[in-house]
């Protein structure tokens, strides 16, 4: 599975757009960008992936630049409740490993009042 | 309502001693995971299980154990074994053929601190 690299941190103020930034250079033809977001003691959640195209659910929206070599996820109008370790993880294609997930360290994301 | 349900939240044990940690989904996921996290660092994947009664090595697998007995329940043992067995564990389902293929969905965890 290709390697992510994510800012350590970064702060956001509360109603603002939050633009989480994720680089996957590697990322082959056949592999996938999914976002989860981890708030402080609680298990992950999944928040959205892409393949190709960009994506939009009810939770966030997923840019992937034309040659897949970088992502970004938007929250539209952040809270404090986002506030949260956010995680980019590339995965999936033929040599990828079945249903494991490869967390680093993600971005914390501070969400201001 | 649907979940993945872990207890107890907090754990104490003493060093030497097995423990065993509980892990239950009503979701009719057919695979679980267990990962565990050290604090700042990201998740590492401990064990997996596709389907019932069988299930393969993570990356840190050494001094844990697991059975699949039931599709709802994937139990960790940390044995005596695991020299750094203080950490966050946390429990995961998901169901490849319903939902994305690596849409993970996790419980709320367990904290397992031996003295």
């Amino acid at each position: 599975d290709a390697k992510t690299t994510q800012p350590t941190s970064m702060d956001c103020a509360e109603g603002r757009a939050a633009n989480l930034p994720c680089n996957h250079s590697t990322i082959s033809g056949n592999e996938y960008v999914y976002w989860y977001r981890q708030i402080h003691s609680q298990g992950p959640q999944y928040i959205i992936h892409g393949l190709k195209n960009n994506e939009t659910n009810e939770m966030a929206s997923l840019i992937i630049t034309e040659d897949r070599k970088s992502s970004t996820l938007i929250l539209p109008h952040a809270t404090l409740r986002d506030t949260a370790v956010y995680y980019c993880i590339v995965i999936g294609g033929s040599g990828g490993s079945n249903y494991k997930l490869t967390f680093g360290k993600g971005t914390l994301l501070t969400v201001n009042p | 309502d649907g979940g993945i349900t872990q207890s107890p939240k907090y754990l104490f044990r003493k060093e030497g001693q097995n423990v065993t940690l509980s892990c239950e989904q009503n979701l009719n996921h057919d695979a679980m995971y267990w990962y565990r996290q050290d604090p700042g660092q990201g998740l590492r994947l401990i064990y997996y299980s596709q389907i019932v009664n069988d299930f393969q090595k993570g990356d840190i697998a050494e001094g844990y154990s697991v059975s699949r007995e039931k599709k709802e329940s994937f139990p960790l043992t940390v044995t005596s074994a695991q020299k750094n067995p203080t950490a966050f564990y946390l429990c995961a389902s998901s169901s490849p053929s319903v939902t994305g293929r690596y849409e993970q969905y996790f419980g709320p965890g367990t904290r397992l601190t031996v003295t």
